[in-house]
């Protein structure tokens, strides 16, 4: 069964360090989404894409965060200047078109020292 | 604002019991809504999907819609320690194209 990708696994960083975090959503989905969940708290949604441009963002995702889809098959969540708060695990996930559900990646745990 | 409210538990049920998992919700523009299980570390892995008030079964697993009273529920029958994990409700609107989760609900199926 395809699945979505998510890379790598684990990030440390330093605080104010840049990461990018990749995705591979699944090949024939249209939507993109990434979402973070801090340790013990709910699912949150950061932004969702769609046609090459972000169609929404929630309150979190500021000048900090930008994402990018560079080829055919890549999405990416950059994070700049990263904060002791950024601490979580981020998922991408993915889905296709109409009311078909967001199928989720295993996540990158994201670490900021 | 869209919310999502969910008995955090944990729901403590034996096995071969069944596991009563309830939803509920503000926006009345929501329009699909899923339910997802995660383990711990692990992330979100759909269970059921319900567009429509009533019933929709899969397997063990009935998902119930009542969009009048803004409610939603899973029922798992004859549950496993298997599904030991947190459920999630999340509901998608189509106008803002995101998933609201609720704090979701730890479930713990004794043996």
């Amino acid at each position: 069964e395809p699945e979505v990708t998510q890379t790598p696994s684990h990030q440390v960083t330093q605080m104010g360090q840049e990461v990018i975090l990749r995705c591979v959503p699944i090949s024939n989905h249209l939507y993109f989404y990434w979402y973070r969940q801090i340790l013990g708290q709910k699912v949150e949604f950061l932004v969702s894409f769609y046609n090459n441009e972000i169609s929404e963002k929630s309150e979190i995702f500021d000048d900090q965060f930008s994402v990018e889809r560079p080829d055919g098959s890549n999405f990416t969540l950059k994070i700049r200047s990263t904060k002791l708060e950024d601490s979580a695990m981020y998922f991408c996930a993915s889905r296709t078109e109409g009311n078909q559900p967001q199928h989720f990646g295993d996540g990158t745990r994201l670490s900021i020292l | 604002q869209k919310e999502v409210e969910q008995n955090s538990g944990p729901l403590s049920v034996p096995e071969g019991a069944i596991a009563s998992l309830n939803c509920t919700y503000s926006d009345r523009g929501s329009q699909s809504f899923f339910w997802y299980r995660q383990y711990s570390g692990k992330s979100p892995e759909l269970i059921m999907s319900i567009y429509s008030n009533g019933d929709k079964e899969d397997g063990r697993f009935t998902a119930q819609l009542n969009k009048a009273s803004q409610y939603v529920s899973l029922l798992i029958r004859d549950s496993q320690p298997s599904d030991s994990a947190t459920y999630l409700c999340a509901l998608y609107h189509n106008a803002g194209n995101m998933l609201t989760f609720g704090g979701g609900t730890r479930l713990m199926v004794k043996p």
